[in-house]
């Protein structure tokens, strides 16, 4: 079975503050890993990974892929209130099919 | 606007009996999914299409079935099979390319509560 691990499972940080995320997976015939971010319902798209060591940058968060230690990390610089969410990792395999981590809960106080 | 709507966002029933729940979306994508979320819990997929007539189980599809008869409607049913079916139901489509999956676009949610 295709597993996918997130970590920490949550964590509290003070605005301003670095925050990194880690998704390491095990599953067949890896094709793609993607992040999304979950504030109230509706999870929204972060970034895609296809190509190991290549990084993909969008303002204050940038991720990376290694396909050969079978991970990825999500970094959000100088954060904010706003960033406060939940953080999800997926993973598709074979069959196209789409497995998602438990999450991180990121809390950024003021 | 082109999106993704599910319906009802908020469901009640008793033990016992079945439950649909709605997915419709215009965005002209492919690939359909269906994901449970349970508090503390990342999303788990119970079953998924890539093409009309067509669909898959996921991970945790006992319990559950879906049709896929028109593009834009993915239509899931609780059944009373399901042990523990009160949760968050999140449903998504994608432009599946034949290489990958691509970004998900997800509606707003059911929330299924058993009585």
């Amino acid at each position: 079975e295709d597993k996918v691990v997130q970590s920490p499972l949550s964590l509290v940080v003070h605005e301003g503050d670095t925050v990194t995320l880690n998704c390491s997976y095990e599953v067949t015939n890896f094709r793609s890993l993607l992040w999304y971010k979950q504030e109230k319902k509706a999870p929204t798209f972060l970034f895609m990974l296809t190509s190991s060591g290549i990084e993909k940058k969008s303002g204050r968060l940038s991720s990376i892929l290694d396909k050969k230690e079978l991970f990825s990390i999500l970094n959000i610089t100088a954060t904010q209130t706003g960033d406060s969410a939940i953080y999800l990792c997926a993973v598709e395999s074979r069959d196209y099919k789409l497995s998602f981590g438990a999450g991180t809960t990121v809390t950024v106080r003021a | 606007d082109g999106g993704i709507t599910q319906s009802p966002k908020y469901l009640f029933r008793k033990e016992g009996q079945n439950v649909t729940l709605s997915c419709e979306q215009n965005l002209n994508h492919d690939a359909m999914y269906w994901y449970r979320q349970d508090p503390g819990q990342g999303l788990r997929l119970i079953y998924y299409s890539q093409i009309v007539n067509d669909f898959q189980k996921g991970d945790i599809a006992e319990g559950y079935s879906v049709s896929r008869e028109k593009k834009e409607s993915f239509p899931l049913t609780v059944t009373s099979a399901q042990k523990n079916p009160t949760a968050f139901y999140l449903c998504a489509s994608s432009t599946w390319t034949g290489t990958n999956t691509g970004e998900l676009f997800f509606g707003e949610g059911s929330r299924l509560t058993v009585l």
